[in-house]
């Protein structure tokens, strides 16, 4: 079945320094994909998705890029913030109203 | 347009006991899933309905947990006879139905089983 695997954390940065957190899927057919964050006590906010090869889903200076020859959907910040320590999943979906299928999480900490 | 609603946000039951958990979806979704998030995981798919129907509840345990979507009122997630292991965060999230909707969360109720 599908599956996606994401870089473990914990991720440990300073305020102002690049973030990428690696997400790779497979799947029979053409996902979409999708990144969630979860700040502490809360639920799952969509940050940002793609549907097809190629498009870049962008959201708060997020960003990740379809790559379906490397089938990834890597998770990037130029600048993190404090305000973003949060849990980032990511997700695929298979075409048509499908369950989504989650990466483990990764836990993200930006210190002042 | 109010969001997903879940109820309740916390929920403290003896082993045994039941637990029930209430899930509406936003207004115009007829789609709802249910996911659980067990500590430091990821969330697990559990079951997909439509109103009135389970469209595949291939991730749902298959003794003691039931869910339903009335025509009327919100979905139910029930757990029967709680044991500890089923401690976790449980999700809903709800969709329109067409295919190019992502699901939106709602903000989980976390069971804690002593």
């Amino acid at each position: 079945g599908d599956s996606v695997t994401q870089m473990e954390g914990p991720v440990t940065l300073s305020e102002e320094a690049f973030l990428t957190i690696n997400c790779t899927y497979t799947a029979t057919g053409y996902p979409s994909l999708f990144w969630y964050v979860q700040y502490p006590g809360e639920g799952l906010q969509l940050l940002l998705k793609a549907t097809k090869a190629d498009d870049k889903g962008s959201n708060k200076g997020f960003e990740a890029t379809y790559r379906k020859e490397t089938t990834s959907f890597h998770l990037e910040k130029g600048s993190v913030q404090v305000s973003d320590s949060a849990v980032y999943f990511c997700a695929s979906r298979p075409p048509g109203n499908t369950p989504l299928v989650f990466g483990k999480g990764t836990r993200l900490s930006v210190i002042a | 347009n109010a969001g997903v609603m879940q109820n309740p946000r916390h929920l403290v039951r003896r082993r045994g006991q039941e637990a029930r958990l209430r899930c509406s979806p936003m207004k115009g979704h007829s789609h709802v899933y249910w996911y659980r998030q067990l500590p430091e995981e990821g969330l697990k798919f559990m079951v997909y309905l439509q109103k009135e129907n389970i469209i595949d509840e291939s991730g749902m345990p298959k003794e003691r947990f039931s869910a339903e979507f009335p025509k009327e009122g919100p979905s139910i997630l029930r757990i029967q006879q709680v044991v500890r292991g089923d401690s976790a965060a449980y999700f809903c999230a709800s969709s329109p139905g067409q295919e190019s909707y992502e699901q939106y969360f709602g903000p989980g109720t976390r069971l804690t089983v002593t």
